[in-house]
């Protein structure tokens, strides 16, 4: 079955730590991969996605994320966080013709 | 910046009522979604369009319907609401191809009293 797992439901870091969310995915086909961010009160956006070449794709803000197909991860990351990341992030694989989501983590940033 | 428009944003009705939640986008993207999202958990898709006249149930089994009679309007309907039916209600859309991201609309909250 087609399934995306975020390990943490909640993350809580302060100003200037790194940032690692983790993403796990299971699909059989052509994996095209997306990060969502939903700032609160607002839509949610694309932060950033993979479809095929370099694994390591980045993305708006400072993000990035690396694909690596052996561990069928799709890790999100950031050197140095700010206050204004507080956000919730999803991560999501694009299935048969729709958009597979994990249960997204929420990041809170403390000044 | 996508323009795709959810009306209202929030809701409050009573049980039984007739609730039409709004979704346009002017991108003339074919592809349309609606999801589901209760706090804290994924986002789980009940219908999507591929087209004018397309519908297809998602995922999550759901009460509501929905219509595509033009490609920017994508209404959900729902004929009796009931309180199991409160949460967030999120429209999407998105141009060919997998490697294209959906697009969001800021959603609606609905409640049912």
């Amino acid at each position: 079955a087609q399934s995306v797992s975020q390990h943490n439901h909640h993350v809580i870091l302060s100003e200037a730590a790194s940032l690692e969310l983790g993403c796990n995915y299971s699909y059989g086909g052509t994996v095209n991969l997306f990060w969502y961010v939903q700032y609160p009160g607002q839509h949610l956006q694309l932060l950033l996605k993979y479809f095929s070449g370099d694994p390591l794709v980045k993305g708006i803000k400072g993000f990035e994320a690396e694909f690596i197909k052996s561990k069928f991860s799709f890790n999100l990351r950031k050197p140095s966080v700010q206050w204004s990341d507080t956000a919730e992030y999803f991560c999501a694989v694009m299935g048969y013709n729709k958009l597979i989501f994990g249960a997204g983590t929420r990041l809170a940033v403390h000044p | 910046e996508a323009d795709i428009y959810q009306t209202p944003r929030y809701l409050v009705i009573g049980t039984g009522k007739k609730i039409t939640l709004e979704c346009s986008q002017t991108m003339g993207h074919d592809k349309m979604y609606w999801y589901q999202q209760d706090p804290g958990m994924e986002l789980h898709l009940i219908h999507y369009s591929y087209g004018v006249n397309s519908t297809e149930k998602g995922d999550l089994s759901s009460e509501s319907t929905v219509s595509r009679i033009r490609t920017e309007h994508f209404p959900l309907t729902l004929e009796s609401a009931r309180p199991s039916h409160t949460s967030q209600y999120l429209c999407a859309s998105k141009a060919g191809g997998n490697y294209q991201p959906q697009h969001f609309g800021d959603g609606t909250r609905l409640s049912i009293l």
